[in-house]
């Protein structure tokens, strides 16, 4: 079946810029996580969403960084006024309620210039 | 603060021989543990967990790991390793204290390269 895809694969955009970044979990999950991947720093939590529960926002690194969900499915991350230090991998994995196991999709690279 | 350490950033390996890629945790009660495979500008691919019972876990593409609690260690073993395994090896843990949320935890990842 489908996995988790996201959108776009990549992104460049000019420092001071807004971006949103898609995810498409796998049909049926309920869980949804947001990781960023950045070079030298490795992966770190972002935010996580469970059904219609509040999310869990203690990983973003600051109030330019917003996510939402809408109706259980898709999820969007927005990061207002990039700045370079942005630049990373940011990746999206889903899992079934109450399943250990998550599953990521192929990551959008994005480049602040 | 749980953290898991991964305490080589590369690993080289003859095709055909035997690999280890190591993984050492530190967290507060039962760790749930991982090993992902990260491919090149691909995503993450999950490989196996060991969550309770036997300490030996068999996952994906002949990949094995062994939980040592007194070792607070979960290695991640092959035992004949193919030119297609070179790649980026992450092991992580569950945050066993941020209730429904399974975050993982992450360590900064080993290359692993096998030389035909």
């Amino acid at each position: 079946g489908a996995g988790v895809s996201q959108s776009p694969s990549n992104k460049v955009t000019e420092k001071g810029k807004d971006v949103e970044l898609r995810c498409d979990p796998i049909s049926g999950h309920t869980a949804l996580y947001w990781y960023r991947q950045s070079l030298g720093q490795g992966l770190e939590f972002l935010i996580y969403f469970q059904g219609n529960s509040a999310p869990d926002k203690s990983g973003l690194p600051s109030d330019r960084f917003s996510a939402e969900r809408t109706g259980g499915s898709v999820s969007t991350l927005t990061i207002q006024r990039t700045q370079q230090e942005d630049s990373a991998v940011y990746l999206c994995a889903s899992s079934l309620s109450g399943e250990e196991t998550q599953y990521f999709g192929p990551g959008t690279r994005l480049l602040v210039l | 603060a749980q953290s898991v350490a991964q305490p080589e950033d590369q690993v080289n390996v003859a095709e055909g021989n035997p690999l280890t890629v190591k993984c050492t945790y530190s967290v507060s009660g039962n760790p749930y543990l991982f090993w992902y495979v990260q491919y090149p500008n691909r995503g993450l691919q999950f490989l196996l967990k060991y969550i309770t019972g036997d300490n030996l876990v068999k996952g994906s593409y002949g990949f094995e790991a062994e939980f040592n609690k007194s070792q607070t260690s979960f290695h991640l073993k092959k035992p004949s390793a193919l030119v297609s395994d070179s790649a980026l090896y992450f092991c992580a843990v569950r945050d066993p204290w941020a209730g429904n949320n399974r975050k993982l935890i992450w360590g900064l990842g080993t290359s692993l390269a096998v030389n035909p």
